[in-house]
């Protein structure tokens, strides 16, 4: 079976603080993805990476970034944690070719 | 640019009656469509994707190119799908795999 496992599974942290959050995966996946869930808004994308080293913007880019330094792991980074960016995140794994997401168990951010 | 709209935000069906959940999509390529499904306390899971055109756990979704649509069927709603439904729509290797998703719509089955 596929695992894509997160770090944490609750955070809490200072406004303006630098926050990581870390996924891995452990089936050679070539892309991987971060999400935020909220409410009514559903799942949407900050960052995407379809390689090592490569990364792209997804819908709300503004206020991440991201780092894929080996294959298995993608960083997801807050350089300065603000209130609103309190919400679930999803990391997610796509095999090369192919077409099922395997997502981690999320990570609960609480911006105080 | 991709995009996915559900329009319902809240199913609230009983059990053995029929559901439908509403997808429509934007995307000017080739697009593959999928259903995830998220129960309580577990993580988001594949359902199912349209070129697959399989029936899983009595649901099916049909893609409409016309209509752009990929809506969700079940003839008879059962307690256990009480769940969280989100529609995706990836591009494909043209887009760089990005996976987009829709807003969610929460089915409540009630005896």
């Amino acid at each position: 079976d596929v695992k894509v496992t997160q770090s944490s599974r609750y955070l809490v942290k200072r406004t303006g603080e630098k926050v990581f959050l870390e996924c891995v995966q452990d089936m050679d996946h070539e892309n991987m993805f971060w999400y935020r869930q909220d409410p009514g808004l559903g799942l949407r994308l900050i960052y995407f990476s379809y390689d090592v080293k490569m990364k792209e913007k997804g819908d709300i880019p503004e206020g991440y970034s991201v780092s894929r330094e080996k294959k298995e792991r993608f960083s997801l980074i807050l350089e300065s944690a603000s209130t609103n960016q309190t919400s679930m995140y999803l990391c997610a794994s796509i095999r090369g070719g192919g077409t099922e997401a395997f997502f981690g168990q999320g990570t609960r951010l609480t911006v105080v | 640019a991709q995009r996915v709209t559900q329009p319902e935000k809240l199913l609230s069906v009983f059990k053995g009656a029929p559901v439908e959940l509403k997808c429509n999509y934007s995307y000017s390529g080739s697009p593959e469509l999928f259903w995830y499904v998220q129960y309580s306390r577990q993580r988001l899971q594949l359902l199912l994707r349209h070129i697959s055109r399989e029936s899983i756990k009595g649901f099916t979704a049909d893609l409409n190119k016309g209509e752009t649509s990929f809506h969700l069927k079940k003839p008879f709603a059962q307690e256990e799908d009480s769940a969280m439904y989100y529609c995706a729509l990836s591009g494909g290797v043209a887009a760089g795999n990005k996976l987009t998703f829709g807003g969610g719509t929460r089915v409540l089955v009630k005896p």
